[in-house]
């Protein structure tokens, strides 16, 4: 069975700092994993994807995750945060092609303080 | 492109009422999704659609019923609207890219339901 688990449910750090947002998985497939960020009352928009390919992804607004397989981690980093940057992130698993198959975590807030 | 686009954005139902949400998207996507999002719990799936014609339930379908209407349209219904029906619900579709990569699902500004 697949999982995934978002290690913390709230996040909080300065204007400037580095962002970590943890998530770890099981699954018993060769998975696909994302993350995506959901600003206010927003949608959810694509950040990055890992889909077998280098374990070192790049996303957009300076967001990266490294695939580890040894410890079933793909956390999110990004250098230096930015104010905009606040906003629940949420990282998903996916074992394959075959619909609906998509886990959700439950998602980590990020609070930027100035 | 407008991608995935919902209708409603804002609902008020009292209990017993019906509504239909509406969901559409313009990248000649074969697959679409209806998800709920509840605080703390993440999306869960309602029911999918893999093409036109077919639809499958998901994690939460009770109360629910779906329609595709065809490639574009894909809607939610709930018959008889129940206070625990009070969520954000979300549409999503994917499609297989040309690459040949993993579908990646993408999702619409949502619908937000209260059900008094």
């Amino acid at each position: 069975a697949q999982s995934v688990t978002q290690l913390d449910s709230h996040v909080s750090v300065s204007e400037g700092t580095p962002v970590l947002l943890r998530c770890n998985y099981s699954s018993s497939y060769s998975p696909s994993l994302f993350w995506y960020v959901q600003h206010p009352n927003k949608g959810l928009q694509l950040l990055l994807k890992y889909t077998s390919a280098a374990t070192l992804v790049k996303g957009i607004n300076g967001f990266e995750a490294e695939f580890k397989k040894s410890e079933t981690s793909f956390h999110l980093t990004k250098p230096s945060a930015h104010m905009s940057d606040a906003a629940e992130y949420f990282c998903v698993v996916s074992h394959g092609g075959s619909q609906g198959n998509l886990i959700f975590g439950k998602g980590t807030k990020l609070s930027v303080k100035p | 492109n407008a991608g995935v686009t919902q209708t409603p954005k804002f609902q008020v139902l009292k209990t017993g009422q019906s509504m239909t949400l509406q969901c559409a998207q313009d990248m000649n996507h074969n697959s679409m999704y209806w998800y709920r999002q509840d605080p703390g719990m993440g999306l869960r799936l309602i029911y999918y659609s893999a093409s036109e014609g077919t639809t499958d339930k998901g994690e939460v379908p009770n109360g629910y019923n779906v329609s595709r209407l065809n490639k574009r349209e894909f809607s939610l219904r709930l018959e008889s609207a129940a206070p625990s029906q009070t969520s954000v619900y979300f549409c999503a579709s994917s499609g297989r890219p040309p690459s040949g990569s993993r579908e990646t699902q993408y999702f619409g500004p949502g619908t937000r339901l209260l059900v008094l």
